[in-house]
């Protein structure tokens, strides 16, 4: 069965501070992964997606994240946070049929500033 | 080009009670999935409805139940509901013939309380 963890419950960073979310998982195949977004009272925004290729994914609001498979790991950065980017964050893995994503706990991001 | 849409936004009933749910997919989406969101928590999958037909199920019980509509448009029900069934439920649309790599769009979801 497929899985996702999301070790970091809460994270607070500091306004322009690099930040790293932290996505580990289980699946038996190659995986494909997500990372989305979500802010309060929101629906989920895709921010970036890997399924082949290159393992450093380039997303949307300057996200980026690398797949590395002898980690089972698919970590998400950011060089310079904004305050806007406080949200929930979460990861997320397909199964082969494309119909069914198994989310991690997800992230809370604070940003001080 | 609307996005997924979804009412109502919010919903607060009894237990025991029934619900309904709506969602329209994205504008070219045919392929409807439902997750339930609880309080601090991931979504959960619930189920898809792809042709009007119920494509793939997660691990819920019978009491959720859901139709697809030739609109594509589809309905989350809930039959007596208890305390627990509270949470965010979120509709996701996905393009004809789903493949892993596509991206599921989400609508903004409705919150439903139990009492």
């Amino acid at each position: 069965a497929q899985s996702v963890t999301q070790p970091d419950i809460h994270i607070t960073v500091s306004e322009g501070a690099s930040l790293e979310l932290r996505c580990n998982y289980s699946y038996g195949a190659t995986p494909y992964l997500f990372w989305y977004v979500q802010s309060p009272g929101q629906g989920l925004q895709l921010l970036l997606k890997y399924f082949s290729g290159d393992t450093l994914v380039q997303g949307i609001k300057g996200f980026e994240a690398e797949f590395k498979r002898s980690q089972s790991s698919f970590n998400l950065r950011k060089p310079s946070v904004h305050w806007s980017d406080a949200a929930e964050y979460f990861c997320a893995v397909i199964n082969n049929a494309g119909n069914m994503l198994t989310f991690g706990g997800g992230t809370r991001l604070m940003v001080k500033p | 080009d609307a996005g997924v849409t979804q009412s109502p936004t919010h919903l607060i009933k009894t237990r025991g009670q029934q619900v309904t749910l709506r969602c329209s997919p994205k504008s070219g989406h045919d392929t409807v999935s439902w997750y339930q969101q609880a309080l601090g928590q991931g979504p959960q999958f619930i189920f898809q409805y792809y042709e009007e037909e119920e494509r793939q199920r997660g691990n819920f019980p019978d009491r959720f139940s859901g139709h697809q509509f030739p609109n594509y448009s589809s309905e989350l029900n809930v039959n007596a509901l208890l305390l627990g069934d509270s949470a965010l439920y979120l509709c996701a649309s996905n393009p004809p013939v789903p493949e892993p790599t596509d991206t599921q769009y989400f609508g903004p979801g409705t919150r439903l309380t139990v009492l």
